[in-house]
């Protein structure tokens, strides 16, 4: 069974242009979560999707972030315009009913 | 708020060596604990994991142990291999798997 899996694993962007970073989560996992960790600090939560609509979007930073999942099935995280306290590593996880979930590898995205 | 802290790394041990990663957290109520890693070049993998008070998580010769009374989830080896050098993350949540909180992580290097 393939993992999550996200796209690129390395992003390098001018400030002020646009990124979209991909999310194909398990097949079968209803929840599906955004993650970003900033320079080396902890690891924080962005969003929860369960299927394709929003649970808790609590810890989008700002505007400048939109997530979608379209028909409950991959999810797309788009920054726009980009900053430079953008840069990090953004971590996708699904999982499940109430278990554990599941990270893929990460995408690291630099703005320069 | 709920929070998570892990000492600060990063941590550099001999093969052999016994492992202590310490992590305290504050939240209401019961939450689950975990600890998470990453190899180089890979996602967050789940290590182990305690849900109640007094729980026990093991998995690959680590341990940790749910201890409400201090509010702590230190994480142990009694013996390290190269194998394990990695980042330990620290994390919490309420209701399973959903919007887990985590520590700053810890990044630990074992000399052969």
């Amino acid at each position: 069974e393939a993992g999550v899996t996200q796209f690129p694993s390395h992003s390098v962007i001018e400030k002020g242009q646009t990124v979209t970073l991909r999310c194909d989560p398990i097949s079968g996992h209803d929840n599906l979560y955004w993650y970003r960790r900033v320079m080396g600090k902890e690891i924080k939560f962005l969003l929860h999707f369960v299927k394709e609509s929003k649970q808790d979007e609590s810890g989008m930073p700002n505007n400048r972030f939109l997530a979608e999942r379209t028909g409950g099935t991959y999810s797309t995280l788009k920054v726009q315009p980009a900053e430079l306290e953008d840069s990090g590593v953004y971590f996708c996880a699904s999982s499940p009913q109430n278990t554990e979930a599941f990270f893929g590898q990460g995408t690291r995205l630099t703005v320069v | 708020g709920n929070s998570v802290t892990q000492m600060e790394g990063p941590v550099t041990l001999s093969e052999e060596a016994f492992l202590t990663i310490n992590c305290t957290y504050t939240a209401t109520g019961y939450p689950s604990l975990f600890w998470y890693v990453q190899y180089p070049g890979e996602g967050l993998q789940l290590l182990l994991k305690a849900t109640k008070a007094d729980d026990k998580g093991s998995n690959k010769g680590f341990e940790a142990t749910y201890r409400k009374e201090t509010t702590s989830f230190h994480l142990e080896k009694g013996s390290v291999q190269v194998s394990d050098s990695a980042v330990y993350f620290c994390a919490l949540s309420h209701q399973g798997a959903q919007k887990l909180v985590f520590g700053q992580g810890t990044r630990l290097t074992i000399n052969p």
